[in-house]
């Protein structure tokens, strides 16, 4: 029972440099979601997917895009990160249309930026 | 602005005391949920809270919804090593089912 799958764990990367963040999830959720986890800061909404084919803003989404590539998997890419980027990426799935749903949270990606 | 306010931000007791820890805004809330969160590891939701005033009770922690559904508080009996981790709410408003977190308590339990 996997859950929510994030890669990778670990990454640095030096600034301008790209990559996308992956996330897949096994509970045929139709929200997914992409948090930022920063010491004093909790957690912050970056992008969601309300559904497959839908993405919203959230509270930061600048200097990153995002793709629901399907029901299962939604994407997360830095173009030219930043060494204010550097964070802990945490991806979220949870059922559609209930406001009291759960958030099931992969384990996060560590990402540094130089 | 915070929208959820935790209270206190850290938390070093011993094993056996008890504590509450706090959520505060100044919004209401259609839900309020519990997360505790594990180093390494992402949030793992404790609970939800739905009416104003419920309490609902999982083994050794209580947790209540203010009457006004602006608040709501975490009691751990006994605490033991095993509770140590930051723990977290998280609120919708309205029909929104995007949550806010608050930033957190992180609580420490020696033994």
């Amino acid at each position: 029972n996997a859950g929510v799958t994030q890669t990778p764990k670990f990454q640095v990367l030096k600034t301008g440099q790209s990559m996308t963040l992956q996330c897949a999830q096994d509970m045929n959720h139709n929200s997914m979601y992409w948090y930022r986890q920063d010491p004093g800061m909790g957690l912050r909404l970056i992008y969601y997917s309300a559904s497959e084919g839908t993405t919203d803003k959230g509270e930061v989404p600048n200097g990153y895009n995002v793709s629901r590539l399907n029901k299962r998997e939604f994407s997360l890419r830095l173009e030219s990160a930043a060494p204010s980027q550097t964070s802990v990426y945490f991806c979220a799935s949870s059922e559609l249309g209930r406001i009291n749903s759960p958030l099931h949270f992969g384990n996060g990606t560590r990402l540094t930026v130089t | 602005t915070q929208l959820l306010e935790q209270s206190p931000q850290f938390l070093s007791i011993q094993e056996g005391e008890n504590l509450t820890v706090y959520c505060n805004s100044s919004s209401v809330f259609s839900s309020l949920q519990w997360y505790r969160q594990e180093p390494g590891e992402g949030p793992v939701l404790l609970v939800t809270v739905v009416t104003g005033g419920e309490v609902k009770k999982l083994k050794r922690l209580t947790f209540q919804f203010g009457d006004a559904r602006k608040d709501s508080s975490l009691h751990i009996t006994a605490a033991q090593p095993g509770d140590t981790g930051l723990y977290l709410c998280a609120g919708a408003i309205g029909s929104n089912y995007k949550l806010t977190f608050g930033k957190g308590t992180l609580l420490t339990v020696n033994p």
